[in-house]
């Protein structure tokens, strides 16, 4: 079975602060994304990457950067977080063979105060 | 600009009867539609895809069913169960390098009693 896995379930943090989400996954997908999902909003693609070091980005970039150094890490950095970027950041991986569904973490709800 | 729209936020069914989720969509460059359910403070779980190629995939109570000429696809679960009752998002793959995936808002199923 896929596992991906985000370092933490719940987390909250000053406005301000450099805030890191970390994601890996065990499958050597070549595809990894980060989402944040918002009531009403749907998942929302902030940042995906097909390779590593390449990064593309999604719909939402903005206070928003990525690092990927290893094929199995992905990582969402916040530079300076603020309270709209309250919400639940979703990773997710996938491979272009034998088909492109993505598998997804547990979530992070991320509360900034 | 949604390109993958769930006009219908929620949808209540009687346990035992057909759930049927819609979605549509804009970009004729999809090639590959998904379909995701996902329980609260959870990841999303991938249930079904189809290739823009087909019109029909099955896996046990789920089908997918296409509709190329109408940008359209929906979602039928047939027995519905208790279980079924979950937020349940439309995804496309656009057709490029990047795989990237793009989700629609949610369809939130209530299976009644």
């Amino acid at each position: 079975d896929v596992k991906v896995t985000q370092s933490s379930r719940y987390l909250v943090k000053r406005t301000g602060e450099k805030v890191f989400l970390e994601c890996v996954q065990d499958m050597d997908h070549e595809n990894m994304f980060w989402y944040r999902q918002d009531p009403g909003l749907g998942l929302r693609l902030i940042y995906f990457s097909y390779d590593v070091k390449m990064k593309e980005k999604g719909d939402i970039p903005e206070g928003y950067s990525v690092s990927r150094e290893k094929k199995e890490r992905f990582s969402l950095i916040l530079e300076s977080a603020s309270t709209n970027q309250t919400s639940m950041y979703l990773c997710a991986s996938s491979s272009n063979i034998p088909g492109p569904e993505a598998f997804f973490g547990q979530g992070t709800r991320l509360t900034v105060v | 600009d949604q390109q993958v729209k769930q006009n219908s936020p929620s949808l209540s069914v009687q346990e035992g009867r057909i759930s049927i989720l819609n979605c549509d969509y804009t970009n004729s460059m999809f090639d590959y539609f998904l379909w995701y359910k996902k329980y609260p403070a959870e990841g999303p779980t991938f249930l079904i895809s189809i290739s823009s190629i087909k019109d029909k995939n099955e896996d046990g109570r789920f089908t997918v069913f296409l509709n190329k000429s109408a940008k359209h696809l929906s979602l039928h679960i047939v027995p519905s169960q208790p279980g079924d009752s979950a937020v349940y998002f439309c995804a496309a793959r656009l057709m490029n390098r990047d795989d990237k995936i793009i989700f629609g808002k949610g369809t939130r199923l209530h299976i009644l009693p």
